[in-house]
């Protein structure tokens, strides 16, 4: 089955304690990308990659980490959370970048 | 940056209705995608259109690139068809990022 998996879905964690949110797409995807998505605010980019060890800031990369050394790959690394990073994260990819995006199943993260 | 502007913010329906869901941007985009969020917070795709219309069974999808706005037709609406449903555009040229709109809530009533 073609899908976008995102683990862990659920973490909670304490400020300073780094942590990595993995992300793994099966359908040979050139372009990946990370969100988070906030009350009020709505779902803003994080960083995108257009391929292996190609990758740019988004609105809001500040705080965060990326890496891109598969293609099927896209970690996103928080070095030292803080609590303002609790967030829905989603990772999302396509084919090209201009293709729909399929969305992974979200990873609800919060710092204490 | 692109301003995106999405109406209504909030939309009630009776099961079978029919809607439009409108989405406004404020420059040239070369990538336009509609998404559904379902109330389980799952994004769900569905149509890539920077211009043109798109059919997919109940929905359908037009855009008007040279005038800045894209709609999103859902007819007999279904209690499923409930969540927010987001446009995301990116700008000609520039980088490759989206930028989301903020969504419009639909609730369908059975």
């Amino acid at each position: 089955e073609a899908q976008v998996t995102q683990n862990p879905r659920y973490l909670i964690t304490v400020t300073g304690k780094k942590l990595t949110v993995t992300c793994s797409q099966n359908m040979n995807h050139e372009y990946m990308s990370w969100y988070r998505q906030d009350p009020g605010l709505g779902l803003r980019q994080i960083y995108y990659s257009m391929n292996v060890e190609v990758t740019d800031k988004g609105d809001v990369p500040e705080g965060y980490k990326v890496s891109r050394k598969e293609k099927r790959n896209f970690p996103l690394i928080l070095e030292s959370p803080s609590p303002n990073q609790t967030s829905l994260y989603f990772c999302a990819s396509s084919s090209r970048w201009q293709e729909t995006q399929y969305f992974g199943p979200g990873t609800r993260l919060l710092v204490l | 940056g692109i301003q995106v502007e999405q109406s209504p913010p909030d939309l009630i329906l009776q099961e079978g209705a029919n809607s439009t869901l409108r989405c406004n941007f404020s420059d040239s985009v070369n990538n336009l995608q509609w998404f559904h969020q379902n109330p389980w917070g799952q994004l769900i795709n569905l149509f890539y259109i920077p211009s043109g219309t798109k059919q997919n069974g109940r929905l359908s999808a037009t855009t008007v690139a040279t005038e800045r706005y894209s709609l999103l037709y859902i007819s007999s609406s279904q209690t499923t068809d409930s969540g927010v449903y987001f446009c995301a555009v990116a700008v000609s040229g520039s980088a490759r990022q989206l930028t989301f709109g903020s969504g419009t809530q639909l609730t369908v009533l059975p």
